[in-house]
């Protein structure tokens, strides 16, 4: 079976730019989740899906965050516009039951 | 309040020695717990899960946690650790199998040869 892919699985971009990340879940799991990692804040919790409908949006990302998932295969995270401190590794999860979740491998996004 | 500590930021194990990753957790119904190993530039892996019945649960990879409600804790132990199981791993709760899972602080394992 495939697991969470995630693309690209590196970015570089420039403060004010827009970056789309991608993930497409394990196949036929309902709930679909983003995360952002960084060694100082551990985990953090963007976003969060259940059969496509958003649950969670993460609160304090709200305001340049967005995630969309257009189908059951196929989610994005767009950071409008990027900061130097978005700087981190972005993981995509997915899940059948909501607690035991699978992850992509990331992808590492620097703004410079 | 909900949390999970794990006290060893680093543990350092020679290969072939055992190995125990500590894990308590602070919940006052009923627990579900995860380990969750992270190699270098890698996505995090499950490891072993604990819903309910036997508090020994078996992991990928030869590890197994052991659930103990008194103690609140769920360690993770293996017999003889290998160079490959050099890692992160982190020990989480969902509180009543809800989404929002709350992640213990990682262990950094380092195998010496």
């Amino acid at each position: 079976d495939a697991g969470v892919t995630q693309t690209p699985r590196h970015e570089v971009a420039e403060k004010g730019q827009t970056i789309i990340l991608k993930c497409e879940p394990v196949s036929g799991h309902n709930d679909l989740f983003w995360y952002r990692q960084t060694k100082i804040q551990g985990l953090e919790l963007l976003s969060y899906f259940r059969s496509k409908s958003l649950m969670e949006d993460g609160g304090a990302f709200k305001d340049r965050f967005k995630a969309e998932m257009l189908n059951s295969s196929f989610s994005t995270l767009k950071i409008q516009p990027t900061e130097p401190k978005d700087s981190a590794v972005y993981l995509c999860a997915s899940s059948p039951t909501g607690d035991e979740q699978y992850f992509g491998p990331g992808t590492r996004l620097t703004v410079l | 309040a909900q949390s999970v500590t794990q006290p060893d930021a680093r543990v350092t194990v020679s290969e072939g020695a055992s190995l125990q990753l500590r894990c308590k957790y602070s919940y006052s119904g009923t627990p579900y717990l995860f380990w969750y190993v992270q190699y270098p530039r890698q996505g995090l892996q499950l490891l072993l899960k604990y819903y309910s019945g036997d508090p020994v649960v078996q992991g990928v990879n030869g590890f197994e946690a052991e659930f103990s409600k008194s103690n609140s804790s769920f360690h993770l132990r293996k017999a003889s650790v290998h160079w490959s199981d050099s890692a992160v791993y982190f020990c989480v709760l969902s509180p009543d199998s809800n989404y929002q899972l709350i992640w213990g602080s990682g262990t950094k394992l380092i195998i010496k040869p």
